[in-house]
């Protein structure tokens, strides 16, 4: 079975400052895959960044970059220089590469920015 | 030209209604899915179809039936509707390489239902 689990429910940052969202996951299989999905007030999901178990850099993609501790079983996001636009629900989800490659969501983060 | 795109976007209806979503993809993908966001904003899956096979049905009540008639595209019937399945449902598609890794999931906009 896969768990991811999130235990910030809410968090707030100021802008312009860097924040950290956490995420672990919990599998006994060695190959997976670990993405961050926004979610605005919207409604729409927008992928952010994914990380696979066997890279061995922590993936960036802009302001954003992966902070992954393979034997602690983290990826927790980081987002640098927070901007107005970032206020939104963050979700890690988990992918093991495996049978039917279903994607496990977590309960998600609502990151606020304050101006 | 939208990746994944979901009709209707708002469904309001009374229980006891039958109603349908549909979703198509021009992506080219294999695979795509049902997922049910609740109130509490938990994304759960659950159903997922690859080149129109059935292959991963969670616990969903069988009020709820999956119909792909074709890999691009995923419907989504609902039968005799509770008041709990007031929540929005997200279709999204995945690239399935038999045997490779599979990529992230795209989503569709969501199709928000309320039942009265």
């Amino acid at each position: 079975a896969q768990k991811i689990t999130q235990t910030q429910p809410g968090m707030f940052v100021q802008e312009k400052e860097a924040v950290t969202l956490d995420c672990t996951y919990d599998t006994s299989d060695q190959s997976y895959g670990l993405f961050w999905y926004k979610q605005p007030s919207s409604g729409e999901m927008i992928f952010l960044i994914y990380q696979g178990s066997y890279d061995e850099q922590n993936a960036t993609e802009g302001r954003y970059s992966l902070n992954f501790q393979k034997a602690r079983k983290s990826a927790n996001l980081v987002i640098s220089a927070s901007q107005l636009g970032d206020s939104a629900m963050y979700f890690c989800a988990m992918r093991l590469s495996g049978g039917y490659q279903k994607v496990t969501f977590g309960i998600g983060t609502k990151l606020q920015v304050i101006p | 030209d939208t990746a994944v795109s979901q009709t209707p976007k708002y469904l309001v209806t009374q229980m006891g209604n039958d109603k349908s979503i549909k979703c198509e993809q021009n992506l080219g993908h294999d695979t795509m899915y049902w997922y049910k966001q609740d109130s509490k904003k938990f994304l759960k899956i659950m159903f997922s179809y690859n080149n129109k096979e059935l292959i991963i049905n969670e616990t969903v009540p069988n009020r709820f039936s999956p119909k792909s008639p074709d890999k691009a595209h995923l419907n989504l019937h609902i039968n005799s509707l509770e008041l709990g399945d007031s929540a929005v449902y997200f279709c999204a598609s995945s690239l399935n390489l038999l045997g490779r890794f599979a990529g992230e999931l795209f989503f569709g906009e969501g199709s928000r239902l309320t039942v009265l």
